[in-house]
């Protein structure tokens, strides 16, 4: 089975505060893509990173970062010093190599930055 | 990056009217592209593969005479909402690959139907 779980629905928190949006995944196939999306107020989805199954090392891209553990399953998402910008709905997203590509989404969390 | 355009932005259309919308990949080929349906504030969930030349391959619970798909060329599928009622209304998305395993979506366009 393949799934993606994303238990928290709502966060809310103070402009400038860190803020972590955490990802669990399943799935039985060793080759797969995990994936970050953020889907602001226009609807219009933006490619935040893609990483391979392979490769565990964490990223960091600006105030972004991500921290993948193949050992829990996890691929959490960090924001650092957040902005009113950073407001949205994010997305984690799971595909597998055997499943004609599809990419499978979480639920969402959707951050509140507060001013 | 690559660009996935979706047109119309937003239709809204009277109950049992169909409603067709477009997707297009403007700089790449896209083999596969994908359609997703997204209530509101729920996920995208997955309806089907476009295939061109090919049938589209459906998720379990969506109905193919419902959502009709044409993937005639390399950079166009179509998504068709057949006899639509208030409860298709959604915001439609598709997204297509470019063979680089890089994922594009478009847009997406909002559905309402009266």
């Amino acid at each position: 089975a393949q799934k993606v779980t994303q238990a928290q629905t709502e966060i809310s928190v103070v402009e400038k505060e860190d803020v972590t949006l955490d990802c669990v995944y399943e799935t039985r196939d060793t080759t797969y893509y995990l994936f970050w999306y953020k889907q602001p107020p226009s609807g219009e989805l933006v490619f935040l990173i893609r990483r391979n199954s392979f490769d565990e090392q964490n990223e960091i891209s600006g105030r972004y970062s991500w921290n993948f553990q193949k050992s829990t399953s996890s691929f959490n998402f960090t924001i650092t010093a957040s902005q009113v910008v950073d407001s949205a709905v994010y997305f984690c997203a799971l595909s597998e190599e055997n499943r004609d590509d599809k990419i499978i989404f979480g639920k969402g969390t959707r951050l509140h930055i507060l001013p | 990056g690559a660009v996935v355009s979706q047109h119309p932005s937003w239709v809204i259309c009277k109950s049992g009217t169909s409603v067709k919308i477009e997707c297009r990949s403007l700089d790449f080929q896209a083999t596969t592209m994908f359609w997703y349906r997204q209530f509101p504030k729920q996920s995208l969930m997955l309806m089907a593969t476009s295939n061109e030349g090919s049938k589209a391959t459906y998720e379990q619970g969506v109905e193919k005479d419902k959502f009709l798909i044409n993937h005639a060329s390399l950079t166009l599928s179509t998504l068709t909402v057949t006899s639509a009622h208030p409860e298709d209304s959604s915001f439609y998305i598709c997204s297509a690959w470019t063979g680089a395993y890089e994922q594009y979506f478009g847009p997406g366009t909002r559905l309402t139907v009266t």
